[in-house]
């Protein structure tokens, strides 16, 4: 089946520290990918996504990159800042049509001034 | 503006009663989700609906029930037969149909259900 399995958090960084979240897949075919990320006291919102091998999505100075061979899709932010404090979440398509996404645990992200 | 409201924000209920979360979209989409988030757990599918008048099991449906009589309205209904019903609910909606869909769930701030 479909799986996804993100690093365990609480990831603490100091502000302008570079970011990486790691995101791992299991999946038949080739699915769309995502991270998704749900700021405190509100729902989640998309933050970049990748259709095929190789590509890259980013967003807000994020970025992250479709690697079929590792089956992985890291997330990557050169500098941090308080802002980006959140819970970031991996996720995966699982139909054809794109919308029915499985979720990986979520990582929660602390950033200090 | 559009967007996705749910209600009510927190809710309370005793052990053995129904309780009903509300979820209303005016984005114009045809596909809504109801998904369960506990702690460390990421999110899980409970009920989708692709259309108006049909909607689908997730992974997690018992206990909960849903029904989809407008395009803008799906409501979750958490029943007494869920074991363990205090978490974080949020909907979601997104465009339905293959080549329409582009990934993207727009959620809604969530409702917190405790059970005391």
């Amino acid at each position: 089946g479909n799986s996804v399995t993100q690093m365990e958090g609480p990831v603490t960084l100091s502000e302008e520290a570079f970011l990486t979240i790691n995101c791992t897949y299991t999946a038949t075919g080739y699915p769309s990918l995502f991270w998704y990320v749900q700021y405190p006291g509100e729902g989640l919102q998309l933050l970049l996504k990748a259709t095929k091998a190789d590509d890259k999505g980013s967003n807000k100075g994020f970025e992250a990159t479709y690697r079929k061979e590792t089956t992985s899709f890291h997330l990557e932010k050169g500098s941090v800042q308080v802002s980006d404090s959140a819970v970031y979440f991996c996720a995966l398509s699982r139909n054809n049509a794109g919308n029915m996404l499985t979720f990986g645990g979520g990582t929660r992200l602390m950033v200090k001034p | 503006d559009g967007g996705i409201t749910q209600s009510p924000k927190y809710l309370f209920r005793k052990e053995g009663q129904n309780v009903t979360l509300s979820c209303e979209q005016n984005l114009n989409h045809d596909a809504m989700y109801w998904y369960r988030q506990d702690p460390g757990q990421g999110l899980r599918l409970i009920y989708y609906s692709q259309i108006v008048n049909d909607f689908q099991k997730g992974d997690i449906a018992e206990g909960y029930s849903v029904s989809r009589e407008k395009k803008e309205s799906f409501p979750l209904t958490v029943t007494s037969a869920q074991k363990n019903p205090t978490a974080f609910y949020l909907c979601a909606s997104s465009p339905a149909g293959f080549g329409q869909h582009t990934g993207e769930l727009f959620f809604g701030e969530g409702s917190r259900l405790t059970v005391l």
